[in-house]
């Protein structure tokens, strides 16, 4: 059973347009990340929501924090080519001494 | 500063054999992490060390294992290799243990034949 669960899985889009994935779980995350992870290299983190409701900007992306601290969003608007790459949700369900869990990720694809 | 850094990058191994990763933290990190990266299976938990004191440790059978010495750097060794093995190895480093900011490495990327 996957902790954390992605959605949509695959995402192809056109340059400009909006897009937003997904990242569930029935727990409650003390805080959650978020990863960029571009081919041949490894995760980079982007964002860490710590309040429930919390929303955080980065340029063009937008990370919210559900209310409960099960959830959490990720908003891209006008998404361009080099936002390309696998998202990875991450969240520790307790904080100090335990490991992040991550989703399986959404794989973005934006085409030009 | 220079980044964690993993070696070797990509490696081809048969059933049976044993393998031995490496990873060098970033300077002042003494969290070090593994993680096996699967298309099916996404990011999977191996274990975590800091201060040479392994932390936490994931649900993998006892031929994963591994060790960080008093310079940070770990090593992850997986012995009686299978098919199933085949994956990309994911080291990262952060300051504390724990759940704070992971920086990763490019990874390991091991083939089993």
């Amino acid at each position: 059973t996957q902790l954390l669960e992605q959605s949509p899985q695959f995402l192809s889009i056109q340059e400009g347009e909006n897009l937003t994935v997904y990242c569930n779980s029935s727990s409650v995350f003390s805080s959650l990340q978020w990863y960029r992870q571009e081919p041949g290299e490894g995760p980079v983190l982007l964002v860490t929501v710590v309040t429930g409701g919390e929303v955080k900007k980065l340029k063009r992306l937008t990370f919210q924090f559900g209310d409960a601290r099960k959830d959490s969003s990720l908003h891209i608007t006008a998404a361009q080519p080099g936002d390309t790459g696998l998202y990875l949700c991450a969240g520790s369900i307790y904080s100090g001494n335990t490991p992040l869990v991550f989703g399986k990720g959404t794989r973005l694809s934006v085409i030009a | 500063k220079a980044g964690v850094t993993q070696t070797p990058r990509y490696l081809i191994k048969t059933r049976g054999q044993q393998v031995t990763l490496s990873c060098s933290p970033i300077s002042g990190h003494r969290s070090v992490s593994w993680y096996q990266q699967t298309p099916g299976q996404g990011l999977q938990f191996l274990f975590e060390y800091f201060s040479e004191t392994q932390r936490n440790k994931g649900n993998f059978p006892g031929r994963f294992s591994g060790r960080q010495f008093s310079n940070s750097r770990s090593e992850m060794n997986v012995s009686t290799l299978e098919l199933g093995d085949s994956a990309l190895y994911l080291c990262a480093s952060s300051e504390l243990t724990g759940s704070g900011e992971l920086f990763f490495g490019e990874g390991s990327r091991l083939t089993v034949l």
